[in-house]
């Protein structure tokens, strides 16, 4: 059964950092592109970073380019978000999510991790 | 590429159908999934490539359309298909994901 686990959450103040993960386990991780999706409380989902399977791609959309770090390890099955300079509208559940093999869409959701941005 | 989905709120009643319409600001194939959101659960993903039901998906559900429109439709609605909906589309150059902006589908 693919699993998604999110962790390292939770309240930080405007201009710091924070650094969220991802534990997989249920399918080979190393062969999947993996993906980071947020969404701010009572607002839709908003796609955040995309990594390629051996990391050495990765995407991002303007609203977070240059302040959101993707990566992966491979040997440890765990995606991580590196979020640095975090603004109030950062504040979001995230999500961590599988690329179908080969494909565009995200097969598996994990069930999130609430970031809240604010002093 | 901008997703525009509509309606944003629907009221409906086990046994009905109903559709959910989701509009792409320039044509994107047939490069669009649609996912069902429910509290307390991992979104699941419903349909892919306009049409394609993922496995497991009920054949109750149905995806339609291809270029810039796209429809969902749930026949026979059951109490367990009142969610939030969302559509998602895939632009290659450069690789970006855009969802619609939801539609809530809610018991009558």
């Amino acid at each position: 059964e693919v699993q998604l686990v999110e962790s390292g959450g939770g309240l930080v103040q405007p201009g710091r950092s924070l650094k969220l993960s991802c534990a997989a386990s249920g399918f080979t991780f190393s062969n999947y592109y993996m993906a980071w999706v947020r969404q701010a409380p009572k607002k839709g989902l908003e796609w955040v970073a995309t990594i390629s399977t051996s990391g050495s791609r990765t995407y991002y959309p303007d609203s977070v380019k240059g302040r959101f770090t993707i990566s992966r390890d491979n040997a440890k099955s765990s995606l991580y978000l590196q979020m640095n300079s975090l603004k109030s509208e950062d504040t979001a559940t995230y999500y961590c999510a599988r690329r179908g093999y080969g494909s565009y869409y995200f097969d598996y959701w994990g069930q999130g991790v609430m970031v809240t941005v604010s002093s | 590429v901008q997703m525009t989905q509509s309606p944003s709120y629907l009221a409906a009643s086990p046994g009905e159908s109903v559709s959910i319409s989701c509009k792409a600001s320039k044509s994107i194939s047939n490069n669009l999934a649609w996912y069902q959101e429910k509290p307390g659960k991992a979104n699941k993903l419903l349909i892919h490539s306009g049409s394609t039901l993922q496995s497991g998906t009920p054949s109750r559900f149905s995806g339609s359309g291809s270029g810039t429109d796209f429809t969902l439709t749930i026949r026979s609605l059951e109490s367990e298909d009142f969610a939030v909906y969302y559509c998602q589309q895939y632009n290659e150059y450069p690789p970006t994901w855009t969802f619609g902006g939801g539609t809530k589908l809610e018991l009558k």
